[in-house]
């Protein structure tokens, strides 16, 4: 059971181009997030999805794309990359939600993406 | 939306001294509120998470204490030890299947804690 994991762990862009961000897991979880971490802005959530098929935008999407085609992964594009995208992505997972509370959020190892 | 506010940005404490960290959130329809821990270069990771329903949860050195009223919550570390030197995140989150915001954990802006030998 490897829980959460990322690809790529690193990865380096120039300005203008494109790549997409990989995140699996093997929980059988409905719920996936995406999130950067800058330093000293905490965790910041950029689009998440409730189930398969479905996305939706967080509180800092602009500039990246999402898709949930499968219940196991969800990807996060960057379609022209900017140096402001310069960060640590970090995918996580949870349980559907029970007795009306979010459930735990489980994370995977982060990527970390430089935009030169 | 929700807005979290955690204090202080960093802490030092000497091993075996107690650590406090607290966090004021906005929306008071927050019923979910999670700490994690990151070590450097590493994942957050769930330490200890309180419901609403309840005010106060112990996990052996750890503890977490809600005040709804107050909207604040704060994460109480004793008999601290080297290896609890972490960026600590405090979370707040709507209930779930309450429409726009729910399911989503806002964040504080972390605290370092610092436990000196």
């Amino acid at each position: 059971n490897a829980g959460v994991t990322q690809t790529p762990k690193f990865r380096v862009l120039k300005t203008g181009q494109s790549m997409t961000l990989l995140c699996a897991q093997d929980m059988n979880h409905e719920y996936m997030y995406w999130y950067r971490q800058d330093p000293g802005m905490g965790l910041r959530l950029i689009h998440y999805s409730v189930g398969e098929g479905t996305t939706a935008k967080g509180e800092v999407p602009d500039g990246y794309n999402v898709s949930r085609l499968k219940k196991q992964n969800f990807l996060l594009g960057l379609e022209s990359a900017a140096p402001s995208q310069t960060s640590v992505y970090f995918c996580a997972s949870s349980q559907t939600p029970g007795q009306g509370f979010t459930d735990t959020q489980y994370f995977g190892p982060g990527t970390r993406l430089t935009v030169l | 939306g929700e807005n979290v506010e955690q204090h202080p940005s960093t802490l030092s404490v000497q091993e075996g001294d107690s650590a406090v960290i607290k966090c004021t959130y906005s929306d008071s329809a927050s019923n979910y509120f999670p700490w994690y821990k990151q070590e450097l270069g590493k994942r957050p990771q769930l330490i200890i998470d309180i419901r609403s329903n309840v005010g106060e949860k112990k996990d052996q050195r750890i503890a977490v204490t809600l005040n709804k009223t107050a909207k604040h919550f704060s994460l109480h570390i004793t008999e601290t030890q080297p290896e609890d030197s972490a960026v600590y995140f405090c979370a707040a989150s709507r209930p779930a299947y309450s429409g726009a915001g729910s399911y989503q954990l806002t964040f504080g802006k972390g605290t370092k804690l610092s436990v000196i030998p």
